[in-house]
C-alpha cells in the first residue's frame, strides 16, 4: 500500500531534549516536506526537499533541522525543543512538485513539549 | 503575515446546499493553486487544483473559480453532502511549485 509513515504518532516531552519525528514514504518519491499545523494558523511549511542531499527552507524552519541522505526518509530534527513548538506535524510527498503531482501526507505526529 | 487568506473560517450548510469558501493572496509568484480536504485525525489530501491561466475548473461536485485581476480563487461545492464535512484548506505555490503557502482554513459541516 502506497503510504507515508510518520513515527511516532504522539509525543510529549520537555524543553530541551532533542527529538526527532520520522517520515518514510514507499512511492519512489523526489519531492518531500514538513509543515505544521496550528488552530487558526492553517498547515506552515518548515522545510521541504527535491532530492537526495536537496533541502531548503519553507515559512518556518526555526528552530528546526532535516536531512535527506536516502530518497525515502526525511526525518525533522528538533534539536532543543520549545514549547512554542507544540504542535500537529505532517509529513507529504510527491512523485515531482507541479501541476498534476498531487502531495499525498502522512496522519500526523502531535508534540507536546512541556 | 498570512500570504493567502481564507473565508469563513466556519461554515454550515444544509444537505443539497452550496457550499462556497473564498481565498485572496498578494504575491503574483504564486504559479498554482490547490484545494486541500482534511477529515479529523487524517493528513490533508488533494482536492481540486487550478492554475493561473485558467479561470473555472470543474470537478463533479467541486469547482474552483479563479479571478487572477482581483487575486481571488474559490471552491464551490454543489449538492453538499454530509460527507463533505470537513476542513478545506485553499494554497498557492511558488519558486516552481516547491514552496506551499496554505490558508487558515474552513471548518464545513453540512447538515441532513
Amino acid at each position: 500500500e502506497a503510504q507515508v509513515t510518520q513515527n511516532p504518532r504522539y509525543l510529549i516531552t520537555v524543553t530541551g531534549k532533542k527529538l526527532t519525528v520520522t517520515c518514510s514514504q514507499n512511492m519512489n518519491h523526489e519531492y518531500m516536506s514538513w509543515y505544521r499545523q496550528d488552530p487558526g494558523l492553517g498547515l506552515r511549511q518548515i522545510y521541504y526537499s527535491m532530492n537526495v542531499e536537496v533541502t531548503d527552507k519553507g515559512d518556518v524552519p526555526e528552530g528546526y533541522k532535516v536531512s535527506r541522505k536516502e530518497k525515502r526518509n526525511f526525518p525533522l530534527i528538533l534539536e532543543s525543543p520549545s514549547p512554542n513548538q507544540t504542535s500537529l506535524y505532517f509529513c507529504a510527498s510527491s512523485f515531482g512538485q507541479g501541476p498534476n503531482q498531487p502531495q499525498h501526507f502522512g496522519d500526523g505526529t502531535r508534540l507536546s513539549i512541556l | 503575515q498570512q500570504q493567502v487568506k481564507q473565508s469563513p473560517q466556519s461554515l454550515i450548510v444544509q444537505k443539497g446546499g452550496i457550499s462556497i469558501i473564498n481565498c485572496a493572496y498578494e504575491n503574483t509568484a504564486f504559479d498554482y493553486f490547490p484545494w486541500y480536504q482534511q477529515f479529523p485525525g487524517k493528513g490533508p489530501a488533494l482536492l481540486i487544483a487550478i492554475r493561473p491561466d485558467v479561470s473555472e475548473k470543474k470537478e463533479g461536485r467541486f469547482t474552483i473559480s479563479f479571478n487572477k485581476s482581483a487575486k481571488q480563487f474559490s471552491l464551490h461545492i454543489m449538492d453538499s453532502q454530509p460527507g463533505d464535512s470537513a476542513t478545506y484548506f485553499c494554497a498557492a505555490t511558488s519558486g516552481g511549485y516547491q514552496k506551499v503557502t496554505f490558508g487558515t482554513g474552513t471548518k464545513l459541516q453540512v447538515i441532513p
